[in-house]
């Protein structure tokens, strides 16, 4: 039951430096997102995706992109991180329902980032 | 855009009733109501979710106010491993908007 699997767990990165982090989910799920969440702020949505090839904004996209290149994973990558972009991030996956907020999203257990 | 409220933090003694509220004032007719839960070190799991009327299942039940511009999260009976942040989700503009949560802590 390996559900949302996020890699690496940790990082540590100096500014400017560029990696991906990487999102799997084998439940088949149309629907992948991708938050940060830092202390005081609950969940932010960054980006998401509707499925295979298309992705979207969410509420703090600056400075990440995104791709859905195989409907199992979502890749989150910052090209040039910044202090401002420590943070745990998780990844989730929801199945396609009759309306987008009906159905229960599934979680990762997060990837702690830190920017020096 | 959509925006929910939730207290910081609450207490509650073991076996005893747990109501965590949330205030969603702005949520839209078709907008579900989600409560998940966040162990420490962990993501967030799903708890609980509905549109209108009250929901129970074995984790929990979720009274919806006739307005729908509040809920309840009730956990009928708290044990020590129900101590987490709960987190209410709506949506908005830019899909789910979660509340910042509430720390529940439970005495034993």
């Amino acid at each position: 039951n390996a559900g949302v699997t996020q890699t690496p767990k940790f990082r540590v990165l100096k500014t400017g430096q560029s990696m991906t982090l990487l999102c799997a989910q084998d439940m088949n799920h149309e629907y992948m997102y991708w938050y940060r969440q830092d202390p005081g702020m609950g969940l932010r949505l960054i980006h998401y995706s509707v499925g295979e090839g298309t992705t979207a904004k969410g509420e703090v996209p600056d400075g990440y992109n995104v791709s859905r290149l195989k409907k199992q994973n979502f890749l989150l990558g910052l090209e040039s991180a910044a202090p401002s972009q420590t943070s745990v991030y998780f990844c989730a996956s929801s199945p396609l329902g009759q309306a987008l907020s009906n159905q229960p999203q599934h979680f990762g257990d997060g990837t702690r980032l830190s920017i020096l | 855009d959509a925006k929910t409220t939730q207290p910081n933090s609450m207490e509650s003694n073991e076996e005893e009733p747990v109501h965590l509220p949330c205030n969603h004032s702005t949520i839209s007719g078709t907008d579900y109501i989600h409560w998940y839960r966040q162990l420490p070190s962990q993501g967030p799991e799903y708890v609980i979710h509905g549109l209108t009327s009250n929901v129970n299942n074995r984790m929990a039940s979720l009274a919806i106010a006739e307005d729908r511009k509040s809920s309840t999260l009730i956990l009928h009976r708290a044990t020590l491993r129900d101590a987490a942040v709960y987190y209410c989700r709506t949506s908005g503009t830019y899909k789910y908007i979660f509340g910042t949560g509430t720390r529940l802590k439970v005495l034993a």
